[in-house]
């Protein structure tokens, strides 16, 4: 059964700063691996989605990353800004099937 | 971007009663949705899957004839908790993927609470 695992459940930082947020996951057969962000009462928004094939993909001021075969992924947020405060959520889509199985979620304030 | 539209964004209900939440992709068809659910401090977890048209698929351990999906178009599913007891308050969530797809589109999610 495909577990995926969220760290630092919170993460506080001050606005400017990089700052990494890591997902994993027990079973390295997935096809593909999402980044979503979820906001109170606004429902989830894919940030970027990594095919297992992938390294990494990038969007704006993210980068994710994939090492499937160690079953990790991290999210990376340049100079953060106070809109990032949001919850991020890791999710992995396992060969065959269209589920999405999530991690927790990692809740982010960046203060101003 | 694509919307989907889920209502209500929350309830409350007394026990026994049943509540509908829709979930309708405003600009595009969905010709499969997903129901999930997140209790506090846990993840999503998925509870069935519907295709237009077909009846539901349901996860291991979500009752069928509890959570009633009804997919009857392609902009429209709805998700019926019948008989609500305090347990089933959870936050549920919608989402639609258009047929050869891969992105997934969400709802805005409904609060429930079943005193």
């Amino acid at each position: 059964k495909q577990e995926v695992t969220q760290i630092p459940a919170a993460l506080s930082v001050p606005e400017g700063e990089n700052l990494v947020l890591n997902c994993s996951f027990t079973d390295s057969a997935i096809y593909n691996l999402q980044w979503f962000r979820q906001d109170p009462g606004k429902g989830l928004t894919s940030l970027l989605l990594i095919q297992s094939s992938q390294r990494e993909q990038t969007s704006g001021r993210l980068n994710a990353s994939l090492d499937k075969s160690s079953g990790r992924s991290t999210l990376y947020i340049a100079a953060s800004q106070p809109g990032d405060s949001a919850t991020y959520l890791c999710a992995v889509t396992q060969g065959g099937s269209e589920k999405l199985v999530f991690g927790k979620g990692t809740k982010l304030t960046v203060n101003p | 971007g694509a919307v989907v539209s889920q209502h209500p964004s929350r309830v409350i209900c007394k026990s026994g009663t049943s509540v509908k939440i829709e979930c309708r992709s405003l600009d595009f068809q969905a010709t499969t949705m997903f129901w999930y659910r997140q209790f506090p401090k846990q993840s999503l977890m998925l509870m069935a899957t519907s295709n237009e048209g077909s009846k539901a698929t349901y996860e291991q351990g979500v009752e069928k004839d509890k959570f009633l999906i009804n997919h009857a178009s392609l902009t429209l599913s709805t998700l019926t908790v019948t008989s609500a007891h305090p347990e089933d308050s959870s936050f549920y969530i919608c989402s639609a993927q258009v047929a050869g797809k891969e992105k997934l589109f969400f709802g805005s999610g409904t609060q429930l609470s079943v005193l």
